[in-house]
């Protein structure tokens, strides 16, 4: 069965520091792997994707995720945060097989809090 | 903004009660996506069409239903409402239901059952 985890429900980090936010995956295809901000009572907006190639995949306002297959993961970093980037953060998997080809499977969520 | 427009941007109404949240999609994208994000619950898929047929179909209730029709706008009909479907409901739309393609989505409809 498709799944996506977030093992993290919340992540603090300080101004000027790396953070990553962790997510696992579970697909019985090949893994389409997305992120997600949402940002308080506004839609999701698409940061990046990893669809096949190259394992770091670059993506808007300086994120980036690598993709590691044999730990079926899609961790979502960037070098250094902004207290801007506080907001809640999603991972998401679409399969590439069968009925469940069309939709996106979210984790849980990831509040990200960057204080100054 | 992504170009994803949804109305209306809250709705609050009685239990048993039927409502219809809109949506229109990006210019140009011909698949239209719905989902429920509660706080139990987290982001749930609905239902999907492309093109004016449906697609794929997730944890929708019978009480529910959506059309998407020939100019690309969709609607999400919700009936004999209950407690628990108060919830933020999105719609998202894609260029192609093909699974490389991200979703585009909408500020949602905030639903609130009294």
């Amino acid at each position: 069965a498709q799944s996506v985890a977030q093992p993290e429900d919340q992540v603090n980090v300080a101004e000027g520091n790396p953070l990553t936010v962790k997510c696992t995956y579970s697909v019985s295809g090949n893994p389409y792997l997305f992120w997600y901000v949402q940002y308080p009572n506004r839609g999701l907006q698409f940061l990046l994707k990893y669809i096949t190639g190259d394992n770091l995949v670059k993506g808007s306002y300086g994120f980036e995720a690598e993709f590691n297959k044999s730990q079926t993961s899609f961790h979502l970093k960037k070098p250094s945060a902004l207290v801007s980037d506080s907001a809640l953060y999603f991972c998401a998997v679409r399969d590439d097989r069968g009925s469940t080809l069309g939709r996106l499977y979210f984790g849980r969520g990831t509040q990200l809090t960057v204080w100054p | 903004d992504s170009g994803v427009t949804q109305t209306p941007k809250h709705l609050i109404t009685a239990t048993g009660q039927r409502v219809t949240l809109r949506c229109s999609p990006r210019s140009g994208d011909l698949s239209v996506y719905w989902y429920q994000q509660s706080l139990d619950q987290g982001l749930q898929f609905l239902i999907q069409y492309y093109n004016g047929e449906e697609r794929a179909k997730g944890n929708i209730l019978e009480r529910f239903s959506a059309q998407q029709f020939p100019d690309l706008h969709s609607e999400l009909n919700l009936s004999s409402l209950e407690l628990g479907d108060s919830a933020l409901y999105f719609c998202a739309s894609s260029v192609s239901p093909g699974p490389s393609y991200e979703q585009y989505f909408g500020p949602g409809t905030r639903l609130t059952v009294t």
